[in-house]
This record gives C-alpha cells, structure tokens and sequence, in this order.
C-alpha cells in the first residue's frame, strides 16, 4: 500500500480565496483524521470519522473550516474563505480498529504546508 | 484544561549514549500512549505504544515507561546514533481521539 496521500503538497494562496485540501487513506482503514500542526500549538486534532461519517468536529476552529469525506477512500478539508493565520501544515491520518474496538495507531500522510498572504 | 507537556528545549546527547525524552500529562486518564517519530517535511510515523496496564514495553533499542500515578511516560533509546536525530512526539487515547504534545527534539552527534 502507498500509505496515506495527501494532496498538495504545498499551497500559497492569497486572503480571502478558497483552500481544498484531499487526502486518500490507506484502503480498509474505518478512521480517518485532520490534524494541523504549527510551531504554537503542535498537532492539533480539527475532525475525525468513522466509517465516512464525521463524528467530532470540536477541535474545527471556525465555521470557515468544512470537511467530507463522500467515500472510503476520499476526504477533503476546506477553509472559505482563508486568512493569513490558517497558515500550517495540514496532516491527514487514518486508523484501523482493532481488538475491542480501539485504534491502535495512526498513519499520516506527508502533510500540506499551506502559507495564506 | 488537558495537557501534554514535552521538554521544548532540544537534548543534545553524544552518539552511543542513552536519549531520555519525558511526557508529562494532566487531566487525562488515557487508554494507551503512542510514541511517535517526525523528520522534517514528514507526518509523524508511529514507534511504539504502552498500555495503562502496562509499566514497560521495548522495541530493539527503544524503551518506554508508563506511569500513571505520576502520570508520565519514559522514552529511551539506547545506544543513540545520528539517524536517531529526530522529533519525538508522545500521544495519548481517549475515547477514539489521540491528543499530541508538542515533541521533544533530538540530536544526536557523531
């Protein structure tokens, strides 16, 4: 398998355009997480779900940031409109449940450094 | 308020010796804890993971401690070498979610 791959790799956009980020997990994994990472406050968990399903989204900063995920294979993390302090890279992970219903580890993507100007 | 706490400074050790990175945590009463491995310009890859049960677990040169009493874990790596030159990161699992710290980095010299 390929891992997970995430898409692009890097995006410079200006204030105010829209931001798609994609990121297709590892086939057979039911879980799959946006994390963002910046040099404050480290990786952040934005939203994971469950079998395509999302199932929190606490930790999404705004009403700005949307994601889907329409299938096992695909998701997306949208920021409309962008400003300059979503700048960071955006890291996708996805997981397997295993024994007891528990994950047991994360696979991450290589990321998408996103500068917003 | 829930935190991780890593040493942000750098450990800077001499290849051969023992590398001891520290997480410390509050609030949490995580189900597992995840060791992580992240190079530049690459997501976090996963080391190692020690359950609440358990006081220790080894990989090779990799040693991890849990304690939940104090509420800390011990990641070593003996025999350091170079291409262990890296951040470290400590994770915890709660209820489906794996919370990060904010890594540790190393450096090991020749």
């Amino acid at each position: 398998d390929a891992g997970v791959i995430q898409s692009p790799r890097h995006e410079v956009t200006e204030m105010g355009q829209e931001v798609t980020l994609r990121c297709k997990p590892i086939s057979g994994h039911d879980y799959l997480f946006w994390y963002r990472q910046t040099m404050m406050r480290g990786l952040e968990l934005l939203i994971y779900f469950n079998n395509n399903v999302p199932i929190d989204d606490s930790g999404m900063p705004e009403d700005r940031f949307s994601a889907k995920m329409p299938n096992a294979s695909f998701s997306t993390l949208k920021i409309q409109p962008s400003e300059p302090r979503d700048s960071a890279v955006y890291f996708c992970a996805s997981s397997e449940s295993g024994t007891g219903g528990t994950n047991e580890k994360l696979f991450f993507g290589s990321g998408t450094q996103l500068s917003v100007l | 308020s829930q935190k991780i706490e890593q040493n942000s400074e750098a450990l800077n050790i001499q290849e051969g010796k023992t590398a001891t990175l520290t997480c410390n945590y509050t609030n949490y009463s995580p189900a597992y804890l995840q060791w992580y491995r992240q190079d530049p310009g690459r997501g976090p890859v996963f080391l190692l993971l020690i359950r609440e049960n358990e006081k220790e677990k080894r990989k090779e040169r990799l040693k991890v401690t849990f304690d939940t009493t104090l509420k800390q874990s011990l990641f070593h790596i003996t025999a350091s070498q170079p291409a262990d030159s890296a951040t470290y990161l400590c994770a915890l699992y709660n209820f489906n979610k794996f919370y990060f710290g904010s890594g540790t980095k190393l450096n090991v010299k020749p």
